[in-house]
């Protein structure tokens, strides 16, 4: 297994809250990306990371921010929590990021706001 | 733009049956086709690919051909266990700086039953 983890796993917040969730992985891989996943709609691509410091934005990007400060982990904010934003998260990496290329995934963060 | 279209679910199967689910797509260049499969409580994780077309993927039993002139990639496993029940995504991955980014179907919930 890709050594790719995700925290928290489970998380509760408010309406309006700060949230940041995190992604480690132990590939060293270049490409990591950040999907929602919502019933009736499969995974979608929030945004994704080239390399250190280089990101960009993906199908359902408003309301999320993203870094990436070191090769092993992207962090993905919500500045201002909404419920719309209540969905599983997944962070996934690839090598090379191109085309053939097989993503790997994360187990997920179930996020809830109420 | 891209799109992947699979069959709704949930397909409900008794042991031993055979499976076919439907995936078709739209792209506007030559794309990498895949199978995704998340068992209850994981994250995504590949079943098979196919890079070009006539390719034929095939993982555990399961298998899917590349087939351009039809723009499908239907899923097949000629006889079911209890294990294989999970939700199967059908993806592509299209070239021309796509940067690997994934866009998903709906995804294909499979239960099977003993």
């Amino acid at each position: 297994d890709a050594g790719i983890t995700q925290s928290p796993r489970h998380k509760v917040t408010e309406t309006g809250t700060p949230v940041t969730l995190r992604c480690h992985q132990t590939e060293n891989h270049r490409y990591m990306y950040w999907y929602r996943q919502d019933p009736g709609h499969g995974l979608r691509l929030i945004h994704y990371s080239y390399g250190v410091k280089d990101t960009d934005k993906g199908e359902v990007s408003d309301g999320y921010s993203v870094s990436r400060s070191k090769t092993e982990d992207f962090l993905l904010t919500l500045e201002s929590a909404t419920s719309s934003q209540t969905s599983v998260y997944f962070c996934a990496i690839s090598d090379r990021g191109d085309e053939f290329e097989t993503q790997y995934f994360g187990p997920g963060t179930r996020l809830l706001v109420l | 733009g891209d799109s992947v279209t699979q069959m709704e679910g949930p397909v409900t199967l008794s042991e031993e049956a055979f499976l076919t689910i439907n995936c078709t797509y739209t792209a506007t260049g030559y794309p990498s086709l895949f199978w995704y499969v998340q068992y209850p409580g994981e994250g995504l994780q590949l079943l098979l690919k196919a890079t070009k077309a006539d390719d034929k993927g095939s993982n555990k039993g399961f298998e899917a051909t590349y087939r351009k002139e039809t723009t499908s990639f239907h899923l097949e496993k000629g006889s079911v266990q209890v294990s294989d029940s999970a939700v199967y995504f059908c993806a592509l991955s299209d070239g021309a700086g796509s940067q690997g980014n994934l866009i998903f179907g709906k995804g294909t919930k499979l239960s099977v039953k003993p």
